[in-house]
């Protein structure tokens, strides 16, 4: 059964910092995996998915990168801003299961 | 831009009813999924949809719930004789393809008392 692991669980920035959100995962059979944001009371919202034939993703400020084999997953922030503040989610799909998730990183960006 | 609306954003029931939570999806989309998140736990998957029919379910998705694709815009999840423990945020998703990334739904509180 495939389980999702994130660390750290709760993360603490200055504005302006480089950060890394890290996802293992202990099937490395998936199909792809995707990092998600959580505002409080709020919905996911859909920031990257890598393809399991992938070895990276970028969009913007935001860089997740694979690798399948070690079961790993790392979603890196540039210049991050107090508006990052959010949970980050990790989930990946694989087997009957369209998406299996971690429980996130609470990441706080302080001004 | 397209997204996922879920009504009601907030359903408060008495332990024993019924309960029917909607979604509509994005209009071009062919895969539609719910998930739900207890309170301090993980998003969990219930079910995935696809072509009128249920595509895969996982263990929480027992008798007591089933979903259907009444019109060609709604999708809806059912929950026959709810339960304290059904307490959740339930979270409508939905994708263009299987392998494509999932939109969701701001979701809908459902409190039990």
């Amino acid at each position: 059964k495939q389980e999702v692991t994130q660390i750290p669980a709760a993360l603490s920035v200055p504005e302006g910092e480089n950060l890394v959100l890290n996802c293992s995962f202990t099937d490395s059979a998936i199909y792809n995996l995707q990092w998600f944001r959580q505002d409080p009371g709020k919905g996911l919202t859909s920031l990257l998915l890598i393809q399991s034939s992938q070895r990276e993703q970028t969009s913007g400020r935001l860089n997740a990168s694979l690798d399948k084999s070690s079961g790993r997953s790392t979603l890196y922030i540039a210049a991050s801003q107090p508006g990052d503040s959010a949970t980050y989610l990790c989930a990946v799909s694989s087997g009957n299961t369209p998406l299996v998730f971690g429980k996130g990183t609470r990441l706080s960006v302080i001004a | 831009e397209p997204e996922v609306t879920q009504t009601p954003s907030h359903q408060v029931t008495q332990m024993g009813q019924e309960v029917i939570l909607r979604c509509v999806p994005i209009s071009n989309h062919l895969y539609f999924y719910w998930y739900r998140q207890i309170l301090g736990q993980k998003v969990e998957f219930l079910v995935s949809f696809y072509n009128n029919e249920i595509s895969e379910k996982s263990e929480i998705f027992d008798d007591q719930f089933s979903v259907e694709r009444p019109d060609g815009s709604n999708f809806t999840l059912k929950i026959r004789s709810t339960k304290l423990e059904d307490s959740a945020m339930y979270f409508c998703a939905s994708s263009i393809d299987r392998d494509q990334p999932q939109h969701f739904g701001d979701g809908t509180r459902l409190s039990i008392l």
